[in-house]
């Protein structure tokens, strides 16, 4: 079974503090990853997509080691709204079947 | 656009009951799909759909049948309600290469079987 692992926290995180997250998958053959967000009782959103030479959007950077098999998220300058939980996406190829969804990470920032 | 629809928000059921799940997009996305989402798991695939007329199994599909007549709109049968299928349930859809790209998710049902 392809298995993606995330530690489920919670991370308590006082506002303005950098955090990061990390997610390892089982499946060496995976070829896209996400990370999504999804706050209480809502649906998960598309966060970022993870690219093999890293990206950034605003505060939010993600990085993937494939040779350790794992994907990242720092988060920097943290705000109240970032509370949620962050959810790792691995994609072992072919059509969104092949989605591995990992349980979350809960993120709480404190005032 | 509305984006991912679903109907209803929130439903009780008996056990042994049948009840429909209603999802619908605007987006013209040819790849729907549902999910459960259950407390310590990750969601969960139960059927998943490439096109109009053209479904198949994901890795939780017992007790549950689907349909797609229309690009848009893709329904999740529940044959016989069980406890064990209370749950929060996501439909979902994106464009090809679905595995490639976003998931947009609907807003969800909260399903709770007696």
């Amino acid at each position: 079974r392809k298995e993606v692992e995330q530690d489920p926290g919670p991370f308590n995180v006082p506002e303005g503090a950098t955090v990061a997250f990390n997610c390892t998958y089982s499946n060496s053959a995976s070829q896209s990853f996400f990370w999504y967000r999804q706050d209480c009782r809502k649906e998960p959103k598309l966060l970022m997509s993870v690219y093999s030479s890293g990206n950034e959007d605003g505060r939010f950077t993600a990085q993937l080691n494939r040779a350790s098999q794992y994907i990242s998220l720092l988060i920097r300058d943290s705000k109240l709204s970032d509370s949620a939980t962050y959810l790792c996406v691995v994609n072992a190829g072919g059509g969104a079947d092949g989605l591995t969804f990992g349980k979350g990470t809960h993120l709480i920032i404190q005032p | 656009n509305a984006g991912v629809t679903q109907t209803p928000k929130f439903q009780v059921l008996k056990t042994g009951q049948s009840m429909t799940l209603q999802c619908a997009q605007d987006m013209n996305h040819e790849y729907m799909s549902w999910y459960r989402q259950d407390p310590g798991m990750g969601l969960r695939l139960i059927h998943y759909s490439v096109g109009a007329g053209i479904t198949d199994q994901g890795e939780v599909p017992n007790g549950y049948n689907v349909s797609r007549s229309t690009t848009e709109d893709f329904p999740l049968r529940l044959l016989s309600a069980a406890p064990s299928q209370t749950s929060v349930y996501f439909c979902a859809s994106s464009y090809f290469p679905s595995g490639n790209n976003e998931q947009f998710f609907g807003p969800g049902t909260r399903l709770t079987v007696l």
